[in-house]
């Protein structure tokens, strides 16, 4: 089966500190990749997805995302963090036959300002 | 262009209940799935209808079922309830085909509290 592996479930950062947060999924085929955030108080979001084609992937607020198929990792980065990214971060995989998506366990940022 | 709607926000049940919750999908898309999130268990893939079949299924008992109608909108129903049901139930919903149809957009959950 299909497993997401999120290596931090908490993190803590200063306002303009890089952040990089890691994932790695356990499937040899193809597959889709997501990363969906949820603020405090709302709903989960697709912050960025990869389908194919290049590996390294923007998203919405600054989000970028490289798929490293060698070692089934799709690291979520963004260069200088603000206090309103605070939020829980949801890395997810689906593979291509179908199924639903499958979610790592998450990792919640706090950014202090 | 509207969001995924999920109905009722919040529900109290008693053990062997059963329950319904019922899910609008954005207009256009034709996939709705569920998910199970608990602090224990994290989020979990329950069900995906697409054009009213049952496309796709998670490790659940059978006390999880679920519907879609044809207008896309989808109803699960979980009977015998357990305190273990317990939990945010989210829907999502796609276009359904291609790749676009793992493009899941999240509704904002029904909270299920089993006493």
């Amino acid at each position: 089966a299909q497993s997401v592996s999120q290596h931090n479930h908490h993190v803590i950062l200063s306002e303009a500190a890089s952040l990089e947060l890691g994932c790695n999924y356990s499937y040899g085929g193809t597959v889709n990749l997501f990363w969906y955030v949820q603020y405090p108080g709302q709903h989960l979001q697709l912050l960025l997805k990869y389908f194919s084609g290049d590996p390294l992937v923007k998203g919405i607020k600054g989000f970028e995302a490289e798929f490293i198929k060698s070692k089934f990792s799709f690291n979520l980065r963004k260069p200088s963090v603000q206090w309103s990214d605070t939020a829980e971060y949801f890395c997810a995989v689906n593979a291509l036959f179908g199924g639903g998506l499958v979610f790592g366990a998450g990792t919640i940022l706090r950014v202090k300002s | 262009k509207a969001g995924v709607t999920q109905t009722p926000r919040y529900l109290i049940k008693t053990r062997g209940q059963q329950v319904t919750l019922s899910c609008s999908p954005i207009s256009g898309h034709r996939s709705v799935s569920w998910y199970q999130q608990t602090p224990g268990q994290g989020l979990q893939f329950l069900f995906e209808y697409f054009s009213e079949t049952q496309r796709n299924k998670g490790n659940f008992p059978g006390r999880f079922s679920g519907r879609q109608f044809s207008n896309s909108r989808s109803e699960m129903n979980v009977s015998t309830l357990e305190l273990g049901d317990s939990a945010l139930y989210l829907c999502a919903s796609s276009l359904g085909v291609g790749d676009l149809s793992y493009e899941q957009y999240f509704g904002p959950g029904t909270r299920l509290t089993v006493t």
